[in-house]
């Protein structure tokens, strides 16, 4: 089974500055790679996946993830947030067909 | 492409009621449908998975009995909460993912927009 760990359960950062949030992850099986961003009483919107290829993935509202395969690790960027960035972010990773969740981190972006 | 849907997406109902929540995949054959819950402030925690005209395969901790999981068509999963009581008041949310034609399983999950359950 595979398992992830965010980092950082809180971030709060300044509106317009850089962000990252941190995902590391263990499996025994080769692994996909996923961050989603949930809005208060809201699902899941998927921001970006890396499944083959580059290992730098471009997603929607301006995210950014590189997977390092190395370090285990699939960290979140953005080169400046929004106060709309503010959410919960979840980390998660899918092998054989079984997905798991990292705890989550509250991005909070304040004016 | 790859929508899932749930319904309802509130519901409010008496402790010791069943509650049903259906989980629907709109323009696809879901091969396989997950079940999550989410309690406030937390990670989503898988409690089953269930494969189409097969029995669900529940997570350790969730009683079988007490989340009955109906999977019987390729676009349709069922999750019915039975004899709810308060500490089921959560955030149901259901996945689903697919075969492709050459029967590999794919690449990653659709999500639901979930079901929010309050057992009074």
């Amino acid at each position: 089974a595979q398992s992830v760990t965010q980092l950082d359960s809180q971030v709060p950062v300044f509106e317009e500055a850089p962000v990252e949030l941190r995902c590391n992850y263990s499996s025994s099986v080769s692994v996909y790679l996923f961050w989603y961003v949930q809005y208060p009483n809201q699902g899941l919107q998927l921001l970006l996946k890396y499944l083959s290829g580059s290992t730098l993935v471009k997603g929607i509202n301006g995210f950014e993830a590189e997977f390092n395969k190395s370090q285990t690790s699939f960290h979140l960027r953005k080169p400046s947030v929004h106060i709309s960035d503010t959410a919960e972010y979840f980390c998660a990773v899918m092998g054989n067909n079984d997905m798991r969740f990292g705890a989550g981190t509250r991005l909070t972006v304040k004016p | 492409g790859a929508v899932v849907s749930q319904h309802p997406s509130r519901v409010i109902c008496k402790s010791g009621t069943s509650v049903k929540i259906e989980c629907r995949s709109l323009d696809f054959q879901a091969t396989t449908m997950f079940w999550y819950r989410q309690f406030p402030k937390q990670s989503l925690m898988l409690m089953a998975t269930s494969n189409e005209g097969s029995k669900a395969t529940y997570e350790q901790g969730v009683e079988k009995d007490k989340f009955l999981i109906n999977h019987a068509s390729l676009t349709l999963s069922t999750l019915t909460v039975t004899s709810a009581h308060p500490e089921d008041s959560s955030f149901y949310i259901c996945s689903a993912s697919y075969k492709t034609s050459g029967g590999v399983v794919g690449n990653e999950q659709f999500f639901g927009p979930g079901t929010r359950l309050t057992v009074l």
